[in-house]
């Protein structure tokens, strides 16, 4: 079964930083990947996603992510971070691929210091 | 436009109560989701509607029941919760089921207290 982990459950990070928020997936099949962000008291947003048309992905507001089969990461960055981009990050997979279920990450709380 | 909508953004209720829970979207999509989201945790699929037929119901208890009554709305209605079915209660849409490779649109939520 397709399944993602996200690791480190906070990430703090200067204004005008590099953000890196690591992402590795478990699949017996190419996977389709997602990154998500929620603001508070918000749904979510899409941020980008992996379909296996290119490596790199370029996503909203100059966040990317790279698709490595070698090490199975999709980990998503963003060259400098903004305070706006304080909020909750999760990677998610779809598990099921006939109803399209997404199976998500236990998510990455970024927190941008000034 | 891109807008799942959802009403109403907050709801308290007693466990005797009925409520309902509606999402709207005019994107034309035919796939629409239920997700139940926990404080500091990850979304969970409840249901999975497509052409406004229920396709996954993830063992959900039958006190939540979805109704998809046309293309651009979905409906989940509540009854005899209990205080642990507290969450933020999350629609999303999709333009179809199948291939893994469209996008889900998120509405804002319903968060949901029962008392």
């Amino acid at each position: 079964a397709q399944s993602v982990t996200q690791l480190g459950s906070h990430v703090s990070v200067s204004e005008g930083a590099l953000v890196l928020l690591r992402c590795n997936y478990s699949s017996s099949v190419p996977p389709y990947l997602f990154w998500y962000v929620q603001y508070p008291n918000q749904g979510l947003q899409l941020l980008l996603k992996y379909t296996s048309a290119a490596t790199l992905v370029k996503g909203i507001n100059d966040f990317e992510a790279e698709f490595k089969k070698s090490e199975t990461s999709f980990h998503l960055t963003k060259p400098s971070a903004h305070m706006s981009d304080a909020a909750e990050y999760f990677c998610a997979v779809i598990s099921n691929f006939g109803n399209e279920k997404l199976t998500f990450g236990t998510g990455t709380r970024l927190t941008i210091i000034p | 436009d891109t807008e799942v909508t959802q009403t109403p953004k907050h709801l308290v209720m007693g466990m005797t109560n009925k409520k309902s829970l509606k999402c709207e979207q005019h994107m034309g999509h035919r796939a629409m989701y239920w997700y139940k989201q926990k404080a500091k945790k990850p979304p969970e699929l409840m249901f999975v509607y497509s052409y406004e037929k229920l396709s996954i119901n993830e063992s959900v208890p039958s006190r939540f029941s979805p109704e998809c009554p046309n293309s651009s709305l979905l409906n989940l209605h509540l009854h005899a919760l209990q205080p642990e079915d507290s969450a933020l209660y999350l629609c999303a849409s999709s333009s179809r089921l199948g291939g893994g490779t469209e996008t889900q649109y998120f509405g804002p939520g319903t968060r949901l207290l029962v008392l």
